[in-house]
């Protein structure tokens, strides 16, 4: 098993262009989870999605955050336009039960 | 509500020597209870989980923990400390009836030789 894959490892963008992340869940897995990780922050929970629906979005920090579960082995998150304060590593996760577990990760870093 | 508190920032401890990164808990029902270590530039790794059974969980490493209900804790402890434990560890929470993981501000873990 692969585990979580998640796509670019690191992204530097220009304030103001669209940032695509990319994430690849657990084969088997019907949750989906995007966090967000910063100092200021900690771990925030972005979304979240069930069997392909997302259940609670409450987490998306405002209209310039998307996301999308098209089918059980794909999900994107995106950021359009983006802000030097989305600079952050963000973290998909996918579980069958009790725990999560977690991708490596996209740093993303907005100038 | 749910909550998680780590209230250390930070644990400092020798090498070879005992240690204990503490965690105590509020769910409204039965508690599904989890430990994560993060190393720099990582995701977050599954270290151990209680669910039911037998309060004591083994898990990856050498790590335990102990799942103590009168005290609402489930305090992270390994018998003898490597430096290669220096990390971030952090304690989550969720109860039955709940999808979403609470998660803990997390734990430096800082062995020195």
């Amino acid at each position: 098993d692969a585990g979580v894959i998640q796509s670019p490892r690191h992204e530097v963008t220009e304030m103001g262009q669209e940032v695509t992340l990319r994430c690849k869940p657990i084969s088997g897995h019907n949750s989906l989870f995007w966090y967000r990780q910063t100092m200021m922050r900690g771990l925030e929970l972005l979304i979240y999605f069930n069997n392909n629906v997302p259940i609670d979005d409450s987490g998306m920090p405002e209209d310039r955050f998307s996301a999308k579960m098209p089918n059980a082995s794909f999900s994107t998150l995106k950021i359009q336009p983006s802000e030097p304060r989305d600079s952050a590593v963000y973290f998909c996760a996918s579980s069958r039960d009790y725990g999560y577990t977690f991708g490596s990760g996209t740093r993303l870093t907005v100038v | 509500a749910q909550s998680v508190a780590q209230p250390e920032d930070q644990v400092n401890v020798a090498e070879g020597n005992p240690l204990t990164v503490k965690c105590t808990y509020s769910v409204s029902g039965n508690p599904y209870l989890f430990w994560y270590v993060q190393y720099p530039n990582r995701g977050l790794q599954f270290l151990l989980k209680y669910i039911t059974g037998d309060n004591l969980v083994k898990g990856s490493y050498g790590f335990e923990a102990e799942f103590n209900k009168s005290q609402t804790s489930f305090h992270l402890k390994k018998p003898s400390a490597l430096v290669s434990d220096s990390a971030l560890y952090f304690c989550a929470v969720r109860d039955q009836g709940n999808y979403q993981l609470i998660w803990g501000a997390g734990t430096k873990l800082i062995i020195k030789p």
